[in-house]
């Protein structure tokens, strides 16, 4: 297995529609993101979890709902998204060692909200 | 608030030849790392080089090598020798505790 997957890659739902992203981490990481990647945009860092506890909710909508089951699945819940909502969602997981932080990422899931 | 700058959108190279690609960050920390990160076409976003800040020396990683001024805060990217397969698009960041600071990237093309 390579060290973080993420289904499904491509995914178009409409507005109404509910969702979820799955991300999985096979290297034993104590640390796990999601980030929201746009065209010309820096990426957007959307929440972590750190030993599944999540530490950070950069003011994300509530149309967007994470759970963290345990240190080795991220998922991302989507509910009634708007079109501006279509992006590359990018997981990744770290290990943190004090101030070290190396991230490792996932392919990404590709989604269209028509 | 922590960032990261980079200024060329786009860049392009001949095969063999070298590139530089610029970034700027702000911070307030004393202790940081840099990273430049990969992200070919196939999306999947791979670490290419770091930097601790309190090393003075230049990381280097095969045919990749950083040009790193604390004082001016700037962290390029070289490559040398380019590839085809280097074509991807390039992302600096920086690190604020546990948080990654992205900067907007850089496309990266080589031609043959």
């Amino acid at each position: 297995e390579t060290g973080v997957t993420q289904t499904p890659r491509h995914l178009v739902m409409g507005m109404t529609n509910k969702k979820s992203l799955k991300c999985e981490q096979h290297l034993g990481h104590n640390a796990m993101y999601w980030y929201k990647q746009s065209a010309k945009k820096p990426l957007e860092l959307m929440f972590v979890y750190s030993l599944e506890e999540r530490v950070e909710n950069n003011s994300v909508p509530s149309r967007f709902s994470p759970e963290c089951p345990n240190s080795s699945h991220l998922f991302l819940h989507l509910h009634t998204l708007q079109p501006e909502d279509s992006a590359l969602y990018l997981c990744a997981s770290s290990q943190i060692i004090g101030s070290y932080n190396e991230q490792f990422f996932g392919p990404g899931t590709r989604l269209t909200v028509l | 608030a922590q960032t990261v700058t980079q200024s060329q959108p786009e860049m392009s190279v001949q095969e063999a030849e070298t590139v530089t690609l610029s970034c700027t960050y702000d911070t307030s920390e004393n202790n940081y790392y840099l990273f430049w990160y990969k992200q070919p076409p196939s999306r999947q976003m791979i670490l290419v080089i770091r930097q601790e800040a309190y090393k003075q020396q230049n990381a280097t990683e095969n045919r990749f090598s950083v040009n790193f001024q604390k004082a001016a805060k700037s962290f390029s990217l070289k490559i040398s020798d380019s590839q085809l397969g280097d074509t991807a698009m390039y992302f600096c960041a920086s690190q604020n505790t546990d948080k990654l600071i992205f900067g907007t990237g850089t496309r990266l093309q080589v031609f043959p």
